[in-house]
C-alpha cells in the first residue's frame, strides 16, 4: 500500500515567523512531488512541484526533496494570516497518471 | 493560466435520483479525474481517464460511473443517489508528458452535493 504520510495539525504559527510542514512517503520510486494548499470550503491550489533533492524555492515557498529519507518538506517564511489554510502533499505513483494524497496539515497563522 | 470548470457549485439532490456532475477543462490536458472529499478522510479517488473513452476506477467506484465523449469533458454519473453520497466532488486534470511522468494537478471549483 503506498502511503503518503502528514501530521494533521493544526500547527500553530505565529505571523511573521517561519512555518514548516513535513510529508513522508513509501513508493521509493515516486519521481513527482507537490504541495497544494486548500482554503475551508474551496477546492485544492497548486503551490509548489519538485521532482529533483534539494531546495526549490518560489517567493515565500521553499519545498525540500530528500528522495533518500523520502521526505518532502514545505516552510513558508514571514508567515501571514492568509496562509491559515490545509496543506495536501501529493506524490505520484508508478501508474503515471495518479498522484497519492497525504491527509493534509491544517495551518493557522496568528496575528 | 488551466481552467477547470465544474457544472454546479451546490446541488441538492432527492435519494434514488440519477445525478449527472460535469466537468470541462480547457487546456487539453489527456488525463482527468474525480474526487470525492469528506472530513477525515481526505481525497478519495473514485474514476480517472487517460484518453477519450477510456476510463479507470479508482478506490471507491461503486455506485458512480464516467463518461468521456471529448476530451475536454468529463462527466460523472450518480445512477442512484444515496445519503451517504453526500460529501465534495472535486474534478481534477493534469497533462500526461512525454515518456509518461505524472504532472501536476489542477482542479475545478467543485461541486458541494447533498442528497436527501
Amino acid at each position: 500500500q503506498k502511503e503518503v504520510e502528514q501530521n494533521s495539525g493544526p500547527l500553530s504559527v505565529p505571523e511573521g515567523a517561519i512555518a514548516s510542514l513535513n510529508c513522508t512517503y513509501s513508493d521509493r520510486v515516486s519521481q513527482s512531488f507537490f504541495w497544494y494548499r486548500q482554503y475551508s470550503g474551496k477546492s485544492p491550489e497548486l503551490i509548489m512541484s519538485i521532482y529533483s533533492n534539494g531546495d526549490k524555492e518560489d517567493g515565500r515557498f521553499t519545498a525540500q526533496l530528500n528522495k533518500a529519507s523520502q521526505y518532502v518538506s514545505l516552510l513558508i517564511r514571514d508567515s501571514q494570516p492568509s496562509d491559515s489554510a490545509t496543506y495536501l502533499c501529493a506524490v505520484n505513483t508508478d501508474s503515471n497518471y495518479q498522484l497519492i494524497w497525504g491527509a493534509g496539515t491544517k495551518l493557522i497563522i496568528k496575528p | 493560466d488551466v481552467k477547470v470548470t465544474q457544472s454546479s457549485r451546490y446541488l441538492v439532490k432527492r435519494t434514488g435520483e440519477k445525478v449527472f456532475l460535469e466537468c470541462v477543462q480547457d487546456m487539453d490536458h489527456e488525463n482527468m479525474f474525480w474526487y470525492r472529499q469528506d472530513p477525515g478522510l481526505g481525497l478519495r479517488l473514485i474514476y480517472f481517464s487517460y484518453d477519450v473513452k477510456m476510463k479507470e476506477k479508482g478506490d471507491i467506484p461503486e455506485g458512480y460511473s464516467v463518461s468521456r465523449e471529448k476530451k475536454e469533458r468529463f462527466s460523472l454519473i450518480l445512477e442512484s443517489a444515496s445519503t451517504n453520497q453526500t460529501s465534495m466532488y472535486l474534478c481534477a486534470s493534469s497533462l500526461s508528458l512525454a515518456g509518461g511522468h505524472s504532472y501536476e494537478q489542477y482542479f475545478g471549483p467543485g461541486t458541494r452535493l447533498t442528497v436527501t
